[in-house]
């Protein structure tokens, strides 16, 4: 168990909504990643938040949006759901900013599919 | 274009052999992970290297800044040790390889 919590654990949905993934980093930790893991596309980095603050983005696509609130957790909001959405999402969390430095810890992920 | 290329894409084992799993990348980087992802699709950070060698019990990981190549070795494997091992490095971005999976036979 890393300590870093996601919910929910599976999600399905229509193509069109919306949805909210919800992480909570271990204990002490400040800065999440999101990721998202696809059979076509493997993992790819969406976005990391530092202590509330957008630290840095990746692949991640203007339908999507995260923040992380005042006490840590983070949420990442997925809009007009396409079939290509469907995927694995998996949050970590590190202690730290930079990802270059800081052990990151894997949440157990939310499998997203839209039918 | 991708930039970390991993080999072999599959690995099959009998327990107790020598492992090595190879990753090369075509980026500055400023750290390369390897990561550990077991069938119930859990990640793991194994090691985070920027330079050397690093060892956990019969796991050990090498790099070569110059040759922007990274090893992964399993010593003694066990069918524990089947997974898929991702390698991603970090610079201005974050780029993963498409995974290894082994499979290791008792």
């Amino acid at each position: 168990d890393s300590g870093v919590t996601q919910t929910p654990k599976h999600l399905i949905t229509a193509t069109g909504q919306r949805v909210t993934l919800r992480c909570s980093p271990r204990s002490g930790d400040l800065s999440v990643y999101w990721y998202q893991q696809s059979l076509d596309q493997g993992l790819q980095f969406l976005i990391q938040y530092y202590n509330g603050e957008e630290r840095a983005k990746g692949n991640i696509l203007e339908r999507f949006s995260a923040q992380q609130f005042p006490d840590l957790h983070s949420e990442l909001n997925l809009s007009s759901l396409e079939l290509g959405d469907s995927a694995l999402y998996f949050c970590a969390s590190s202690v730290a900013a930079s990802w270059s430095t800081n052990e990151q810890f894997f949440g157990p992920g939310t499998r997203l599919t839209v039918l | 274009k991708n930039e970390v290329e991993q080999s072999p894409q599959n690995l099959t084992a009998q327990e107790g052999e020598f492992i090595t799993i190879n990753c090369s990348y075509s980026v500055g980087i400023s750290a390369l992970h390897w990561l550990q992802q077991h069938p119930g699709g859990g990640i793991v950070s194994l090691f985070m290297l920027s330079s050397g060698k690093k060892k956990h019990g019969r796991l050990i990981a090498t790099i070569n800044i110059q040759e922007k190549h990274s090893s992964l070795h399993i010593t003694a494997s066990h069918p524990r040790d089947s997974a898929v091992y991702i390698c991603a490095v970090t610079g201005n971005q974050f780029y993963f390889g498409t995974g290894t999976s082994l499979t290791v036979i008792p």
